[in-house]
């Protein structure tokens, strides 16, 4: 089935250690998306790519970067996380930007 | 850890009662939106959307309903089961934008 593949699920990092979390996708779809989402708040996007091209939220941290090496997968780099990072993160795509998002699982990141 | 995150709206109901879900948005120039469904854990799940060309979209068991003169969107959910226990998100773009901002989410309990 075509879908949206997140990794890892759970991920434990140190305060300020560096961790990258994947997404990829069988959909060949051209958006990728990142949102955060803390509990009980809704998903606020971080950035997206439509195919090579990187669109940034104005309000993202500059601790959050991404990167996307081809259609299939896009990475999600903190450089140095803080405990307010904590959160669900959700890789999402779409074919054009202009249909629904379909979101992978999440990955659930805990800083200590 | 996660900083604490905002209460969210709560609709009790009864099984088998009708559910309306409803949304205020503030951007005039939106014209596509979409509900999100939302389990404990997972990433949102697509409903239905419906686009600024339309005020009423049916799906099977839901409904969408746009009232653009005041900015306000609403999910009908018929004859609701235990299994739509959920967070709900209501979400929305305008087509250039090529990405989703969701709004504040209800949670939606279902009594047996």
């Amino acid at each position: 089935d075509a879908m949206v593949i997140q990794n890892p699920r759970y991920q434990v990092t140190q305060f300020g250690k560096p961790v990258t979390l994947s997404c990829s996708q069988t959909l060949n779809h051209n958006v990728m998306y990142w949102y955060q989402q803390k509990s009980s708040q809704a998903p606020k996007l971080l950035f997206h790519y439509y195919d090579k091209d990187f669109n940034n939220e104005a309000d993202t941290p500059d601790n959050f970067q991404s990167r996307r090496p081809n259609t299939s997968f896009c990475f999600l780099d903190i450089r140095s996380p803080g405990l307010g990072d904590a959160a669900m993160y959700l890789c999402a795509t779409s074919r054009e930007g202009t249909d629904p998002l379909t979101f992978g699982p999440g990955t659930r990141l805990t800083v200590l | 850890g996660e900083s604490v995150g905002l209460h969210l709206p709560t609709l009790s109901v009864q099984e088998g009662d009708n559910s309306i879900i409803n949304c205020a948005y503030s951007n005039s120039a939106s014209d596509y939106f979409i509900w999100y469904k939302q389990e404990s854990g997972k990433g949102p799940q697509f409903i239905i959307d419906i686009r600024s060309n339309m005020d009423k979209r049916q799906g099977q068991r839901v409904t969408v309903l746009l009232n653009k003169t005041v900015k306000h969107l609403s999910l009908q959910i018929a004859a609701t089961q235990p299994g739509d226990s959920a967070v709900y998100f209501c979400a929305e773009t305008d087509t250039g934008r090529r990405a989703l901002t969701f709004g504040s989410g209800t949670r939606l309990q279902v009594q047996p």
